[in-house]
């Protein structure tokens, strides 16, 4: 099962609200997780069973979707937003990851 | 808060085998809860599941690397580990230990620095 995340790069401002997408290449039910990562850091969940919002995770994060299409949304973005998030499948093994969506100061 | 922490060399030559090992503090290997797994990312290849340990010591490989790949767990310890034979160029990324915790809906909720491992002469 491959994940291919739109767009790859983003431009925005503080405060926008923004949508990142992930379609899998067949279904996956909602066996789909988000996760943060920072420049030098690891990753970081976000989002499991496409959308319940993991413990500690601002409410401005959300996600939906389900089978083929999902969708990140993040309503207000504050500066800290600003790195690279990735999509990651659960539903067979190997489990894979999107290639990454970057967002940056507009 | 579990912690883990990658250990092992940074730098390998090719064709020989890297060791990593991942140590587990605040919480137990022996949970039933948790698979330990093995992830890395390169500029090349982005995030690339390797594989994982369940409690009762079965592994699962990713099917791409499941011939140089073993990954074992010492419960003594608390910690599990990675070995990968005959290494290339292609396997230098930053390789991180994980969590998966296992639920209706599975997810790597807890993940190690991650340890830069280079492969050259």
């Amino acid at each position: 099962i491959q994940l291919t995340q739109s767009p790859s790069f983003l431009s925005a401002s503080v405060g926008d609200r923004v949508t990142i997408t992930c379609r899998a290449s067949q279904g996956i039910r909602s066996y789909l997780g988000w996760y943060q990562q920072k420049p030098g850091k690891a990753p970081t969940l976000l989002i499991y069973g496409a959308s319940t919002v993991q413990s500690g995770v601002p409410s401005r994060f959300s996600g939906s979707g389900s089978g083929t299409e999902f969708t990140l949304t993040i309503s207000s973005l504050q500066p800290e937003d600003f790195v690279t998030y990735y999509c990651q499948h659960l539903n067979s093994y190997p489990p894979a990851f999107g290639q990454g969506t970057r967002l940056d100061f507009k | 808060q579990v912690q883990l922490q990658e250990s092992g060399p940074g730098l390998v030559k090719p064709s020989e085998t890297l060791y990593l090992t991942c140590i587990v503090s605040s919480g137990s290997i022996r949970s039933g809860t948790y698979y330990w797994t093995w992830i890395r990312q390169s500029a090349e290849k982005g995030l690339e599941w390797i594989g994982r340990i369940s409690t009762s010591g079965s592994p699962n490989y990713s099917p791409s690397l499941e011939s140089r790949v073993t990954i074992t767990k010492d419960m003594s310890k608390n910690q599990f580990s990675l070995t990968l034979s005959s290494v290339t160029a292609a396997d230098t990324a930053i390789y991180y230990c994980v969590r998966e915790f296992l639920g209706p809906y599975n997810y790597f909720d807890s993940w190690g620095q991650g340890i830069l491992v280079t492969v050259s002469s």
